[in-house]
């Protein structure tokens, strides 16, 4: 079975620009959530999304969005980036939610 | 929002040591996981353990939820035990809540 496949591994961006990452979860599951990491922050939560529809979403501002589509692949995006934009964004699937989370390997995101 | 505590920040052990990492968090939780993330940045999930004890080769955790802390066990080190190992608590709808890891570094 596919792990968690994250596009693109690596993006550069400069500030003002927007950014779109997709993720595609584990087959048969149900449950992506995002999560944003950062040397100063550590890991934090963006958002999680389960059957197209956002269950809650963490402490970021509104510039930070989702989405969830019917195979349940999921995209991320961030508009007007910041310089503090940069960070390994990591999305992780699960069954249903509150299981075992399964990671990808991330997106590095440089805003310069 | 919940409290997760992770000790020690860092660890130097000489390949073949063992080790115990610690994770405390300030309210109950249903549940509790392990991450290794290895240099790469790849998070692996070695346990989901809200309760009681599990074992994986070397490696075993146990969870004490009454009191509020895990314990991550890794015997016999590798190098390729080297990275940070991650305790979450929480889950689901509201997303897992991350202590700040444990750096570990294993020596040949």
């Amino acid at each position: 079975k596919a792990g968690v496949t994250q596009t693109p591994r690596y993006l550069i961006k400069t500030r003002g620009q927007q950014v779109t990452l997709s993720c595609s979860p584990i087959s048969g599951h149900r449950s992506v959530s995002w999560y944003q990491q950062t040397p100063g922050q550590g890991l934090q939560f963006l958002f999680e999304y389960f059957s197209e529809t956002q269950r809650n979403k963490g402490n970021f501002p509104g510039r930070f969005s989702g989405r969830q589509f019917s195979n349940s692949r999921s995209e991320m995006n961030v508009s007007t980036l910041e310089l503090g934009d940069s960070a390994l964004y990591l999305c992780a699937s699960s069954l249903m939610g509150a299981e075992k989370l399964f990671f990808g390997s991330g997106t590095q995101l440089s805003v310069l | 929002g919940i409290q997760v505590e992770q000790s020690p920040p860092d660890l130097i052990l000489q390949e073949g040591a063992n080790s115990t990492l610690r994770c405390n968090f300030s309210d109950s939780v249903n549940n509790l996981q392990w991450f290794h993330q290895n240099p790469w940045g790849q998070l692996i999930n070695l346990f989901y353990i809200p309760s009681g004890t599990k074992q994986n080769g070397r490696l075993s955790a146990t969870t004490v939820a009454t009191e509020r802390y895990s314990l991550l066990y890794i015997s016999s080190s590798q190098t390729t035990d080297s990275g940070v190992y991650f305790c979450a608590v929480g889950g689901g709808a509201d997303g897992l809540t991350f202590g700040k890891g444990t750096h570990l570094i294993i020596q040949p």
